[in-house]
């Protein structure tokens, strides 16, 4: 079946400290696999995606690259602000568009 | 990408209750879903709802405590019916956007609180 399986928090990192959240998966086929952020308060936005293994997604400084070979999506950032404490998701799809999402990962930035 | 709101933002429901919550897209799409976010968990889905056809629901759910409405290609209801505190939680509604590697985009969410 499909699952997403992402690092257990909460994460505190100090200002500019380098972020890195694993998140692996189990896919049948060749899925899409995508890292959406959940602000306080607010719904899920999408961060980024790849589509293809090899592909890197990147916005806002956040980074992952679609590994085939270890079923690896994780999301890094070099410098967090504190404006990146929220709620990380990562979550693939699959054909026939149905989503499955990890647990998210609660990220805390202290200045 | 797709502009998605819902009404109401939060509430505060006695138990015994219904909310009927919408959700707006401003284009038109296929496929609409929705799901339930429990406290410090991730995201369930609750059902898809397709235009012109009942909703189909994930195990775990029934039409007669969350029934859906899909009137048109713009537009979706989700009903909690006779809500107990078990049914606080932030419910979403979504929608694909086309292209490859289709993209699911998520309402603000509706905070619901069930006393």
């Amino acid at each position: 079946g499909n699952s997403v399986t992402q690092m257990e928090g909460p994460v505190t990192l100090s200002e500019e400290a380098f972020l890195t959240i694993n998140c692996t998966y189990t896919a049948t086929g060749y899925p899409s696999l995508f890292w959406y952020v959940q602000y306080p308060g607010e719904g899920l936005q999408l961060l980024l995606k790849a589509t293809k293994a090899d592909d890197k997604g990147s916005n806002k400084g956040f980074e992952a690259t679609y590994r085939k070979e270890t079923t690896s999506f994780h999301l890094e950032k070099g410098s967090v602000q504190v404006s990146d404490s929220a709620v990380y998701f990562c979550a693939l799809r699959q054909a026939g568009n149905q989503f499955y999402f990890g647990t998210g990962t609660s990220l805390t930035v202290i200045p | 990408s797709a502009v998605i709101s819902q009404k109401p933002s939060r509430d505060i429901c006695q138990r015994g209750t219904s909310l009927t919550i919408q959700c707006q897209v401003d284009s038109q799409v296929t496929m609409m879903f929705w799901y339930r976010q429990q406290p410090g968990q991730s995201l369930t889905l609750i059902a898809t709802a397709n235009q012109g056809s009942e909703a189909t629901y994930e195990s775990g759910f029934v039409i007669d405590k969350f029934p859906i409405s899909r009137p048109n290609l713009t537009f979706s209801t989700l009903t909690v019916s006779n809500m107990s505190p078990e049914d606080s939680s932030i419910y979403l509604c979504s929608v694909n956007s086309g292209g490859a590697g289709e993209t699911q985009y998520f309402g603000p969410g509706t905070r619901l609180l069930v006393l």
